[in-house]
């Protein structure tokens, strides 16, 4: 089935710069690729997805970049806020019934 | 309001208790799921239906039971709990599959002794 590995675990990055978290993916079939963001004590919420015909999307501060021949794709956070800071998990998926595969979360801390 | 409901959202209790854990969504999703979510290991599939009387396994089914007989409850069962069934379960649905948007519940942390 497919593996999904995430990087870094914790990320700790100045409020104002850039944060930039990654994803790798083993099976070259998979299609979907959405990120989650979960806040303290609350449910992981959509934040932004990518389809495999697509190579960047964004939606203001928040982009997402996806190399299909590397297998692997990246969440950007430009002008990080406090209100940033929250567990972001990446997904993929090849559709159908096999569900969506999540990394194992990245911690941004966004320090004052 | 759009939602997806989970009840108990907390709950002890013992090993060997059973236990339900019920899910309703409100947006006649297709789609329902079950996940598990450990410090460290993310969110861990257990089940999964692609539609009423359809569920299948998802990638740590071992200790659960699941039911779909109407297309808005996804009920999520522990006939035996045992203590590392510990955790933060959430229930999620979407409309088709998962080429979409996958709207969580609010989660429900369960402690067996």
């Amino acid at each position: 089935g497919e593996n999904v590995e995430q990087h870094p675990s914790t990320l700790s990055v100045q409020e104002g710069d850039s944060a930039v978290i990654k994803c790798t993916y083993s099976d070259s079939a998979s299609n979907y690729f959405p990120w989650y963001k979960q806040e303290l004590g609350k449910r992981p919420q959509l934040i932004i997805d990518i389809r495999s015909n697509v190579g960047e999307k964004k939606d203001q501060r928040i982009a997402v970049t996806l190399n299909k021949t590397a297998k692997h794709f990246s969440l950007h956070i430009t002008e990080t806020q406090p209100e940033d800071s929250a567990v972001y998990f990446c997904a993929a998926s090849i559709g159908g019934a096999d569900g969506l595969t999540f990394g194992k979360g990245t911690h941004l801390i966004i320090q004052p | 309001e759009a939602q997806v409901t989970q009840n108990p959202r907390y709950l002890i209790t013992v090993t060997g208790k059973k236990l339900t854990v019920t899910c309703s969504q409100n947006m006649n999703h297709e789609y329902m799921s079950w996940y598990r979510q450990d410090p460290g290991l993310g969110l861990r599939q257990i089940y999964y239906s692609m539609n009423v009387e359809v569920t299948d396994k998802g990638d740590v089914p071992e200790g659960y039971k699941v039911s779909r007989k109407e297309k808005r409850n996804f009920p999520l069962i522990l006939e035996s709990p045992s203590p590392n069934q510990t955790s933060l379960y959430f229930c999620a649905s979407s409309r088709r599959e998962y080429t979409g948007e996958l709207f969580f519940g609010e989660g429900s942390r369960l402690t067996v002794l």
